[in-house]
């Protein structure tokens, strides 16, 4: 089975320029996660979503960061304008059951 | 006070070492998971906790609900084991908070 496929994998792009990161959980996952993680520090939560409803955005800065999970499957995480300080591994993650399943990650550098 | 903390940060050890990791937390939680990261990789999640102890191969994570307080531990380390070690809690609504890590280096 496969696990949560995230694209693309790396992503370079000059600041004010758009970004947009795609997540496929596992089959069966309704619930989905969006985290960042700056170099060396732990996963920060940016959005939960539980089939296609968003539960917790509180942390997703919304003036820049846009996301959406369109008929409770597949996810897009936007940002735009991307600005230096977003540079870091973007990390999807589906759960059930409780148990964590997570992608390889999105690594966005912002020049 | 952060909710959760995790020790040490760093450490490095000698192959074949037995190796813990520490993770203690102030809030009350629903379960526990061990996460494996290796460097440029992506998270694996090694264990899910919420009460007593489990093993999987070399690992063993243990947790104590009374006080508050999970340990992970690794038998016969070996360099492959090197990575990110995080613990993360799963507490109400399924929100999750995530320990800094532990930066582990096993050395040949």
């Amino acid at each position: 089975e496969a696990g949560v496929v995230q694209s693309p994998r790396y992503k370079i792009i000059e600041k004010k320029q758009p970004v947009a990161f795609w997540c496929n959980p596992i089959s069966g996952h309704n619930t989905l996660y969006w985290y960042r993680q700056n170099l060396g520090q732990g996963p920060e939560l940016l959005i939960r979503y539980e089939n296609e409803e968003a539960v917790d955005d509180s942390q997703l800065p919304k003036d820049r960061f846009s996301a959406e999970r369109l008929k409770g499957v597949d996810s897009t995480l936007k940002i735009q304008p991307a600005e230096l300080g977003d540079s870091a591994v973007y990390l999807c993650a589906s759960s059930f059951g409780g148990e964590l399943f997570f992608g390889e990650g999105s690594r966005l550098t912002v020049l | 006070k952060n909710e959760v903390e995790q020790s040490p940060q760093n450490l490095t050890a000698q192959e074949g070492e037995f190796i813990t990791i520490n993770c203690s937390y102030s809030v009350g939680i629903s379960a526990l998971h061990w996460l494996q990261q290796h460097p440029g990789g992506g998270i694996v999640s090694l264990f899910m906790l919420s009460s007593g102890k489990k093993k999987h191969g070399r690992l063993i994570a243990t947790i104590n609900i009374q006080e508050k307080h999970s340990s992970l531990h690794i038998t016969a380390s070996h360099p492959r084991d090197s990575a990110v070690y995080i613990c993360a809690l799963r507490g109400g609504a399924d929100g999750l908070t995530f320990g800094k890590g532990t930066h582990l280096i096993i050395q040949p």
